[in-house]
């Protein structure tokens, strides 16, 4: 009954490989979000889609690629991996979009290890 | 634009002692405001969140907050600290009227209780 849910959980890969994560909500929320952490544990928003609609699209490398195929799962396929891609990325949902008020619900983490 | 600051990244108290963890924001409307934890390894648990009305807000495991309009802040507080409180808490704004609902995350600050 994991309410938001990611896999892998522990992703170790060369430099210049390509990769994905896939996370799905069960939560039923139309919103759901990549945040990146680094090493310093500080967390900055990546993406946003909002009904399989991007809303909100970061000042991200076009290596990193979100998709959508329905409103329960947004998946990040990275290409072309970097050493400084090393970190820890959240997926997260929440009811609404905009000006909406409702929290956000985190996924457990996918770690990334790029060596 | 939109921004949180939590000054301290380290707040260290004794069990049974009140806690406050700061938290001062910058928004161009009028804010919508979260606090959320996040023990070692684990994704971020929401905690409480100020959308309108009462200044003093309560959340999850005894934690309240304090909106204050004219310093602009959002201190998180306890009156009496866990060891278990001992995590990783973040301080979230949103402006309520603009900026496709995303969410701005402070640096973090980690608390420490101990016995």
């Amino acid at each position: 009954d994991t309410a938001v849910s990611q896999t892998p959980k522990y992703l170790v890969t060369q430099m210049g490989n390509d990769k994905s994560i896939k996370c799905e909500q069960n939560l039923g929320h139309d919103t759901m979000y990549w945040y990146k952490q680094d090493s310093k544990k500080f967390l900055k928003i990546m993406f946003s889609y909002n009904n399989k609609e991007l809303i909100i699209n970061e000042t991200v490398p076009n290596r990193f690629s979100p998709k959508s195929p329905d409103k329960a799962h947004l998946n990040l396929h990275i290409n072309s991996l970097e050493l400084g891609d090393s970190a820890v990325y959240f997926c997260a949902s929440s009811q609404g979009q905009g000006s909406s008020y409702n929290e956000q619900f985190f996924g457990p983490g996918t770690r990334l290890t790029v060596l | 634009a939109q921004s949180v600051a939590q000054p301290e990244d380290q707040v260290n108290v004794a069990e049974g002692n009140p806690l406050t963890v700061k938290c001062t924001y910058s928004v161009s409307g009028n804010p919508y405001l979260f606090w959320y934890v996040q023990y070692p390894n684990r994704g971020l648990q929401f905690l409480l969140k100020y959308i309108t009305g009462d200044n003093l807000v309560k959340g999850s495991y005894g934690f309240e907050a304090e909106f204050n309009k004219s310093q602009t802040s959002f201190h998180l507080k306890k009156p009496s600290a866990l060891v278990s409180d001992s995590a990783l808490y973040f301080c979230a704004v949103r402006d309520r009227w603009g900026n496709a609902g995303k969410s701005t995350f402070g640096d973090g600050t980690t608390l420490t209780v101990k016995p």
